[in-house]
């Protein structure tokens, strides 16, 4: 069964660091998400990708977040200078069409932030 | 706002019944909706997706849908332990994003 790929697993960062969470999405798939889920809250949407672009995005995902999709598999999530807050599982998915027959998941990025 | 509601549970059912889990939403716009199952720690998994009226049945789980009561609901029959997991809907108002609610932990007592 096709997987999205996510690493680290687990990434503890200091307060104002830069952190890039990686993954892999599956082959085929055209559109590419960053979800989070703070410890005991709901998930809660950051971003969707297609094309090469953002083409969503929430009020949680400002200035201090950004997307890339560097190479040809890799799709990358980067915050800027991490805040405690920051702290949560950050979960990417994929999926083809529009997310019509829902998403994969891959298995997450703890971020912890000291 | 768009919302998804559902029962924090526990929900508990005895191994071998019928375990119900519901969700309210209150965008009607909304077109397409799923359940997904979280185990603790771990990323969602989906189980079923729903688009049109009715019932939709995969093996032991029945996604229901009633969109004039904005109500979604999962049935799960033959409840087995490896079940007990929280329980998420969520909903697709045709953009790409996901709408997820809270969750319900549902507990398989053997």
């Amino acid at each position: 069964e096709p997987e999205v790929t996510q690493t680290p697993s687990h990434q503890v960062t200091q307060m104002g660091q830069e952190v890039i969470l990686r993954c892999v999405p599956i082959s085929n798939h055209l559109y590419f998400y960053w979800y989070r889920q703070i410890l005991g809250q709901k998930v809660e949407f950051l971003v969707s990708f297609y094309n090469n672009e953002i083409s969503e995005k929430s009020e949680i995902f400002d200035d201090q977040f950004s997307v890339e999709r560097p190479d040809g598999s890799n799709f990358t999530l980067k915050i800027r200078s991490t805040k405690l807050e920051d702290s949560a599982m950050y979960f990417c998915a994929s999926s083809d069409l529009q997310g019509n027959y829902g998403y994969t998941f891959g298995s997450g990025t703890r971020l912890t932030v000291v | 706002q768009k919302e998804v509601e559902q029962n924090s549970g526990p929900l508990s059912v005895p191994e071998g019944a019928i375990a119900s889990l519901n969700c309210t939403y209150s965008d009607r716009g909304s077109q397409s909706f799923f359940w997904y199952r979280q185990y603790s720690g771990k990323s969602p998994e989906l189980i079923m997706s729903i688009y049109s009226n009715g019932d939709k049945e995969d093996g032991r789980f029945t996604a229901q849908l009633n969109k004039a009561s904005q109500y979604v609901s999962l049935l799960i029959r033959d409840s087995q332990p490896s079940d007990s997991a929280t329980y998420l809907c969520a909903q697709n108002t045709g953009r790409r994003a996901l709408t997820f609610g809270s969750g319900t932990r549902l507990q398989v007592q053997p």
